[in-house]
């Protein structure tokens, strides 16, 4: 079975610093990334998408993917109370039009 | 980001009523929508997988004729809970996938969800 793995947390960060988050996968045949940030009672919203190796920087977020060690990670630079949220990391799978979630991080942003 | 509206936003309904949601892709055509179930402190569930014009693929333990889904066109797809009882009460989210202004390539978008009571 195909999984995306990440850690539950909480994860709790000051403001200002640099919040680190990680996501591994089981399959080698994961083609498309993507870190989405769901508030409490909301809905999911899309952050990044990343496709290939390398890092993917937009504002104050950074997408990491490494396909040979399987995981993704998303930095968020200047943490802010606002960040505080579930991130969920999801992958699409070659063949499969669907996304796979990791059951999401909780992260905290203390002020 | 692109937009993806879903109405209503709440619903309370009585068990054994029927209950239609709408999910639109406002600007962009979702070649494929998706329907997810979550409940309180647990992940995302998905439902079922709809495009436009062919029959939805359910997920295992979905049942399909109690949740209806018609994707009538490239921006519109709806759920209908069917004699709805306490048990369906969740957040219902939409999800729709295409080709935006804001991409090269297809994504994701979700809808803001419905909650459902079921009294």
């Amino acid at each position: 079975q195909k999984e995306v793995e990440q850690n539950s947390g909480p994860l709790s960060v000051p403001e200002g610093a640099i919040a680190s988050l990680n996501c591994t996968y089981s399959d080698r045949g994961s083609q498309s990334f993507f870190w989405y940030r769901q508030y409490s009672g909301k809905s999911p919203e899309l952050i990044m998408s990343i496709y290939s190796n390398g890092d993917k920087e937009d504002g104050r977020f950074t997408a990491q993917l490494n396909k040979a060690s399987q995981y993704v990670s998303l930095l968020i630079r200047d943490s802010q109370p606002s960040d505080s949220a579930t991130y969920l990391c999801a992958v699409i799978y070659f063949g499969n039009e669907k996304l796979t979630f990791g059951t999401g991080t909780r992260l905290t942003i203390i002020p | 980001g692109a937009v993806v509206s879903q109405h209503p936003s709440w619903v309370i309904c009585k068990s054994g009523t029927s209950v239609k949601i709408e999910c639109r892709s406002l600007d962009f055509q979702a070649t494929t929508m998706f329907w997810y179930r979550q409940f309180p402190k647990q992940s995302l569930m998905l439902m079922a997988t709809s495009n436009e014009g062919s029959k939805a693929t359910y997920e295992q333990g979905v049942e399909k004729d109690k949740f209806l889904i018609n994707h009538a066109s490239l921006t519109l797809s709806t759920l209908t809970v069917t004699s709805a009882h306490p048990e369906d009460s969740s957040f219902y989210i939409c999800s729709a996938r295409g080709r935006t202004p804001y991409s090269s390539t297809d994504t994701q978008y979700f809808g803001p969800g419905t909650r459902l009571t079921v009294l």
